[in-house]
């Protein structure tokens, strides 16, 4: 079936420095993907919707400059956390919706960021 | 805004009890409704979806009523397995965008 996958699965890095997260749809196109955060316990909160061909659209309270979005291809979005500070250190998921007769929307596994 | 109340966690059960996880929502206009769970170290998957009042939504045993009367979308499976266990998140879609509930943790013992 469909796959959405995420590279890397963890990273941790220092304070200061950017990190780039990739989110792949692997068996069809996605003009459209989703990049949400998730703190321990408490539930996903989109961020930002990814566009393709345009730019990514960010929800109230999300820091574009913070977080730049790129939807490289059809298949191919990334999130770069820029400037990277503890506060950054969550999970991000991100999401692609698969258009046909019953139209799915497909999870990543997770990248879980730790900022040191 | 739309907004989704879930069940605090976490839940734990013996195998073959029955289970409910409650689900309440907020929003204006007609949403879709969702339960996606989360296994240990996979990504979220669609289990069940409702998409008006009244509909059912039901996989592998679990069920949901979309009652727009009570606002609620209640998740309830009538013997759970160890397999079961998971992360349950009830979510709803005005259109594309999905709002979630904070997540139910579900353990079963077997």
């Amino acid at each position: 079936g469909a796959v959405v996958s995420q590279h890397p699965s963890w990273v941790i890095c220092k304070s200061g420095t950017s990190v780039k997260i990739e989110c792949r749809s692997l068996d069809f196109q996605a003009t459209t993907m989703f990049w949400y955060r998730q703190f321990p316990k408490q539930s996903l909160m989109l961020m930002a919707t990814s566009n393709e061909g345009s730019k990514a659209t960010y929800e109230q309270g999300v820091e574009k400059d913070k977080f730049l979005i790129n939807h490289a291809s059809l298949t191919l979005s990334t999130l770069t956390v820029t400037s990277a500070h503890p506060e950054d250190s969550s999970f991000y998921i991100c999401s692609a919706p698969r258009r046909g007769l019953r139209e799915t929307q497909y999870f990543g596994p997770g990248t879980r960021l730790l900022v040191l | 805004g739309d907004s989704v109340t879930q069940m605090e966690g976490p839940v734990t059960l013996s195998e073959e009890a029955f289970l409910t996880i409650n689900c309440t929502y907020t929003a204006t206009g007609y949403p879709s409704l969702f339960w996606y769970v989360q296994y240990p170290g996979e990504g979220l998957q669609l289990l069940l979806k409702a998409t008006k009042a009244d509909d059912k939504g039901s996989n592998k045993g679990f069920e949901a009523t979309y009652r727009k009367e009570t606002t609620s979308f209640h998740l309830e499976k009538g013997s759970v397995q160890v397999s079961d266990s998971a992360v349950y998140f009830c979510a709803l879609s005005p259109g594309e965008k999905l709002v979630f509930g904070q997540g139910t943790r579900l353990t079963i013992n077997p």
